[in-house]
């Protein structure tokens, strides 16, 4: 089983629409969890980090669920800008590399 | 304020040759990582460097690969006898501490391997 495990989509939805993607993650253990993205041909970028509590950045809200090993980000009113592949990223412990996700593809259509 | 830099952005080589890619971390951050993207794929952790430290090379994906990192900031990955298989996106990374989860990319080198 993979360490982070994302469907790869693609999700394509209409401007406005709501879209959720979710992650799970192997590692029980594992400390801290965070969204990326990634621009075509780009490189990938932080778009937030995910806590125990739930977060929310705008549009954007990522969720956590520890005792099913999953975190899951939903964006509202989509806007076109919004199309990009997004990370799932997980570190295990403190002094660990950061384990990416193949990531989920988005695209939001006019 | 300059970000992570990176060159070549694109290397073409042949098979069996020896290649060498650089990072320009941003200045003032301890922690530095290669990443290797490969198309279609997820990021492939490679190695990171923290401060004075000795790196993690768990990553590393055969003895072919080395790195290193000189006075704590610029750092070269090496691959040599250079295989196919090698063709990937090379994303080097940089970030404040070794546990921080906000990592700083470059643009990357695209290395092919005719």
């Amino acid at each position: 089983r993979k360490e982070v495990e994302q469907d790869p989509g693609p999700f394509n939805v209409p401007e406005g629409a709501t879209v959720a993607f979710n992650c799970t993650y192997s590692n029980s253990a594992s400390q801290s969890f965070f969204w990326y993205r990634q621009d075509c041909r780009k490189e990938p970028k932080l778009l937030m980090s995910v806590y125990s509590s739930g977060n929310e950045d705008g549009r954007f809200t990522a969720q956590l669920n520890r005792a099913s090993q999953y975190i899951s980000l939903l964006i509202r009113d989509s806007k076109l800008s919004d199309s990009a592949t997004y990370l799932c990223v997980v570190r295990n412990s403190g002094n660990t590399p950061l384990v990416f996700g193949k990531g989920t593809r988005l695209s939001v259509i006019a | 304020g300059a970000g992570v830099s990176q060159s070549p952005s694109n290397k073409v080589t042949e098979k069996g040759k020896d290649v060498e890619l650089r990072c320009d971390p941003i200045s003032g951050h301890t922690a530095l990582y290669w990443y290797r993207q490969s198309l279609g794929q997820g990021l492939e952790f490679l190695i990171y460097f923290q401060g004075n430290s000795a790196p993690d090379k768990s990553g590393l994906p055969s003895d072919r690969f080395s790195a290193e990192r000189t006075g704590g900031s610029v750092s070269t990955l090496t691959i040599q006898r250079t295989q196919q298989e090698d063709s990937a996106v090379y994303l080097c990374a940089s970030s404040e501490w070794l546990g921080e989860g906000k990592l700083f990319f470059g643009s990357g080198t695209q290395l092919s391997v005719l």
